[in-house]
């Protein structure tokens, strides 16, 4: 019968205003997570990662906050821009190193 | 630096019929995954290979799918027969150490 992929949650932010992007993640051994950027038709690209013994990390433009307690992680995007959108998926290195992904976030930006 | 390069970037094949999936992973990264993304939804593993040999292939549906990585470097991922269900994006993803994968851009495969 018909498959039909799960339907992304999505986030649309005016440009110029802050987005934060939202995962919870299962795993209390993972100790590594990365957050991936990924355009129609293009690979995953890393944007930011962050290690279990931080609770935040800056980048240009980009923030990742980890909240262990309660297995959160969060993506912020400031003055996002037309180019930030695209589906954005955290992922967490677990046993095995091996990369577990989440179901991903789409970001539109309105001009 | 040159991005892991995949080929081909489309496939389009009847349920049943066999396809093969080309991957070069970055010069001198040791390990080389290949993921599936159906639509919608983010990358699954299928199998994780350490230089030649193979690391995880706990997600690989082995009844159907083979993946061999001859001489460490390159990398072929098979199907056959193929489902409708193998419909996806099939990804390769190269890294020198656990924590910096490089993606390429992926095979998108229909199968009808």
């Amino acid at each position: 019968g018909e498959s039909v992929g799960l339907h992304l949650p999505t986030l649309s932010v005016q440009e110029g205003d802050n987005s934060i992007i939202n995962c919870a993640y299962s795993n209390s051994a993972s100790d590594y997570f990365i957050w991936y950027k990924q355009e129609s038709g293009k690979g995953p690209q890393f944007i930011i990662d962050i290690r279990s013994n931080m609770d935040k990390r800056q980048g240009q433009r980009v923030t990742v906050l980890l909240n262990k307690t309660v297995k959160h992680l969060s993506l912020q995007i400031a003055a996002t821009q037309p180019g930030d959108s695209a589906v954005y998926f955290c992922a967490a290195l677990g046993a095995g190193n091996m990369l577990t992904f989440g179901g991903g976030t789409r970001l539109m930006v309105k001009p | 630096e040159a991005g892991v390069a995949q080929s081909p970037r489309y496939k389009i094949i009847e349920k049943r019929q066999s396809v093969a999936f080309w991957c070069n992973p970055i010069s001198g990264h040791a390990t080389l995954y290949w993921y599936q993304q159906i639509l919608g939804q983010g990358p699954k593993l299928l199998i994780q290979f350490q230089n030649n040999g193979v690391v995880d292939d706990s997600q690989l549906p082995k009844d159907r799918f083979s993946a061999e990585r001859l001489k460490g470097v390159d990398s072929t991922l098979k199907i056959q027969p193929a489902k409708l269900e193998d419909s996806a994006v099939y990804l390769c993803a190269s890294s020198l150490d656990h924590y910096g994968y490089t993606f390429g851009s992926g095979t998108r495969l229909t199968v009808v």
